[in-house]
This record gives C-alpha cells, structure tokens and sequence, in this order.
C-alpha cells in the first residue's frame, strides 16, 4: 500500500525557516517524481515544487523560487522541502504527492497524496 | 501562465440529479487536464486523467470530457458521498501545474 506521511509543519515566524518531510512507502520510492502541493486555509491547491526520481531535476513555481528548497533522499525513502525566508502567504497545509512516473512528461498527474502538514507563519 | 477557471464556484443539488461542472483554459492545453476530488478535511483525490480517462475505481457515474480550452466533469447521478470541492488541473505548461480555483459541491 502507497503511504506518504508528512511531518515538519509547525508556527514560525515571519522571515524565518522550517523543513518539511515526507516519508514514502509501498512503492520503489526512486523511481518516481514526487511534488509539493500547498492549500492556503479556505482556498485552493497550488503546486509548489517538485523533483525527479533521481532527485537531478528540481521545479519550482515563481513564489517560492529562491527561498524553497526541494530535495530527496531516495536511501531513506523520504523528500524534504527546506523553506526559508517563510512570508505570511506561505501559511498552508502542505502535500506530498507522488507523480504516475515522471515529472514533466505525459501523461502526468498525482496518484497518491499525504496527509498533509500545516504551516502557520505569523509574529 | 495559463489560467484555469471552473465554473459555478460552488454548487447546490439533490441527491440524483445529474451536475456539471466546467473548467476553462486561458490558452490550449490539448487534453493535459485532470480531475481531484477533495473532501473535507482530507487530501484531494485522483478521479479523472486526461480529460475523459476514468481512474480504476471511481464509480462510472463520472465522467469527463472536452480538449484544447474548454472541459467537463459531470456526475451523471449525484450521491451524497459526492459532497466534496472539484478542482480541475492542467499540465500542458510543464512543469508548472495549474489548478483550477474550486468548485463546492453540496447536497440540497
């Protein structure tokens, strides 16, 4: 059984940092790109970042590139998403969500999702 | 970056009614459009792929259709396990994945 369990959220403040982990089981957890997906409270999704299997490519949206950090430990089975420099509108819960094979190939979408983390910036 | 817009935000109907729901494309996407379904408090889930592939699983009361900019999902007869908000998302602008802002399903 496909499991993805995210942990790392927690209240932070403005400007300040926190990692983000997803461990990942049921699944050759290597051989599949992995995304973050984020859900401010009350409103919709929104794709943040994502990695190959091999953890080489990484892919980022515009508002976080540059303080977000995506990466992988495919020994370990778990993806880690380290966020610096968090503004009040990263406040979300946030996705861990495997990829059917590759990133940024087709067909492409989002089989197995977490649970999800929330993270709270505020003073 | 193309925008997805679903329509009506949200939605009331009865238990067996037939619902649509649409999502439009600012620009062409082929048919490189999926469709979650999330219920409260939980992740979202995989129903459609493609525009009109059915995931193994989903009750074949649901359907999707469409290409290039304009597309369905349509529950052919609304049950109330279907409560749950509808997001469409594209994936012709790879890698950036674009969901659609909602849309809120409830029972009258």
């Amino acid at each position: 059984e496909v499991q993805l369990v995210e942990s790392g959220g927690g209240l932070v403040q403005p400007g300040g940092s926190l990692r983000l982990s997803c461990a990942a089981s049921g699944f050759t957890f290597s051989s599949y790109a992995i995304s973050w997906v984020r859900q401010a409270p009350g409103k919709g999704l929104e794709w943040v970042s994502g990695i190959s299997g091999s953890g080489g490519d990484t892919y980022y949206a515009d508002s976080v590139k540059g303080r977000f950090t995506i990466s992988r430990d495919n020994s370990k089975n778990t993806l880690y998403l380290q966020m610096n420099s968090l503004r009040a509108e990263d406040t979300a819960v946030y996705y861990c969500a495997k990829h059917i094979i590759a990133i940024a190939t087709r067909p492409d979408f989002f089989d197995y999702w977490g649970q999800g983390t929330l993270v709270t910036v505020s003073s | 970056d193309i925008q997805m817009t679903q329509s009506p935000s949200s939605l009331s109907a009865s238990v067996g009614d037939r619902v649509t729901i649409t999502c439009q494309a600012s620009q062409g996407i082929n048919n490189y459009l999926n469709w979650y379904q999330q219920k409260p408090g939980k992740a979202p889930n995989l129903l459609i792929y493609d525009a009109s592939n059915l995931v193994t699983g989903v009750p074949p009361r649901f359907s999707g259709s469409g290409s290039d900019t304009d597309f369905t999902l349509t529950i052919s007869s609304l049950q109330p396990e279907d409560i749950a908000t509808y997001y469409c998302q594209q994936y012709e602008s790879l890698p950036r994945y674009t969901f659609g802002q909602g849309t809120k399903l409830e029972i009258k």
